[in-house]
C-alpha cells in the first residue's frame, strides 16, 4: 500500500505570496490532518479533515486554510507568507473507526517551506 | 485532545545500552501513542497503548502506561545508531493527536 505523500517536498517563496501544499493519504483513510514543524515551536496541529469537512483547528491565523477533495487528497494553503512561515509541513493521514479511538496516524515525509 | 511533555529533552546514550523516555499527561485518556522522527522527515508510528494496558511489547520497544499517575514510558532495548532520532508521545484517543517537544536520543557508536 503506498503511503502518505507530501507535494512538493521543497519550496521557496518570497514574503507575501502565497503558497499551495498538497497531501494524498493512504487509500482508505479518510481523515487527513496538517501539522507544522518549527525549532522553536516544536510540532503544532494546523486542522484535520474528514470526508471534505474540517473537524478540528488549530491556534493559527486565517492566512493558514485548508481543503480536502472527495478523493481525500487535501491541500493547505498560506496566504501572505511571513518569514516565521519557514517550516516543515507534515501532513499526516487516518483510517476512523466506527468508535473513533486508537487512530494510528501515517506521516508524509513533509514539505519544507523557506520565505526569503 | 491533549499535549504530552516528553522527558528528557535530551539523552545520549552508548550503542548498546538502554534508552528510557518519559512521557506525562494532564487529563484522562482511551491511548497513548509513541512516535519517532529521523532528522527533517515525518513521524512514523511506533506503538499504542490502550488505557486498559500496562505495558505492551514490540521488537525491542516496551512501553509502559501508568493511567493513576498519567505517565507513560519508552524503553529502547540494545540501542543501534539507527534509533538515533527524536521520540514523541501523544496521549489522547481520537482522531486529533497533539505532540510535545519531543525527546531528542543520540546513540553513540
Amino acid at each position: 500500500k503506498a503511503g502518505v505523500t507530501q507535494t512538493p517536498r521543497y519550496l521557496i517563496k518570497t514574503r507575501g505570496q502565497q503558497v499551495t501544499l498538497s497531501c494524498s493519504p493512504i487509500s482508505g483513510h479518510r481523515s487527513v490532518s496538517w501539522y507544522q514543524q518549527t525549532p522553536g515551536q516544536g510540532l503544532q496541529f494546523l486542522f484535520e479533515y474528514f470526508s471534505e469537512t474540517q473537524r478540528n483547528k488549530g491556534n493559527f491565523p486565517g492566512r493558514f486554510s485548508g481543503r480536502q477533495f472527495s478523493n481525500s487528497r487535501s491541500e493547505m494553503n498560506v496566504s501572505t507568507l511571513e518569514l516565521g512561515d519557514s517550516a516543515l509541513y507534515l501532513c499526516a493521514s487516518s483510517y476512523i473507526p466506527r468508535d473513533r479511538a486508537n487512530t494510528e496516524a501515517f506521516f508524509g515525509q513533509g514539505t519544507r517551506l523557506t520565505v526569503v | 485532545s491533549q499535549q504530552g511533555e516528553e522527558d528528557p529533552q535530551a539523552l545520549s546514550i552508548q550503542e548498546g545500552e538502554n534508552a528510557t523516555m518519559n512521557c506525562s499527561y494532564k487529563t484522562s485518556i482511551n491511548n497513548l501513542q509513541w512516535y519517532r522522527q529521523n532528522s527533517g522527515r515525518g513521524l512514523v508510528h511506533l506503538i499504542l497503548i490502550r488505557s486498559n494496558e500496562r505495558e505492551k511489547h514490540s521488537g525491542r520497544l516496551r512501553v509502559t502506561l501508568d493511567t493513576s499517575k498519567k505517565s507513560s514510558s519508552l524503553l529502547i532495548t540494545a540501542s543501534r545508531a539507527a534509533d538515533t532520532a527524536s521520540y514523541f508521545c501523544a496521549p489522547g484517543g481520537n482522531e486529533k493527536l497533539t505532540f510535545g517537544t519531543g525527546t531528542r536520543l543520540t546513540i553513540i557508536p
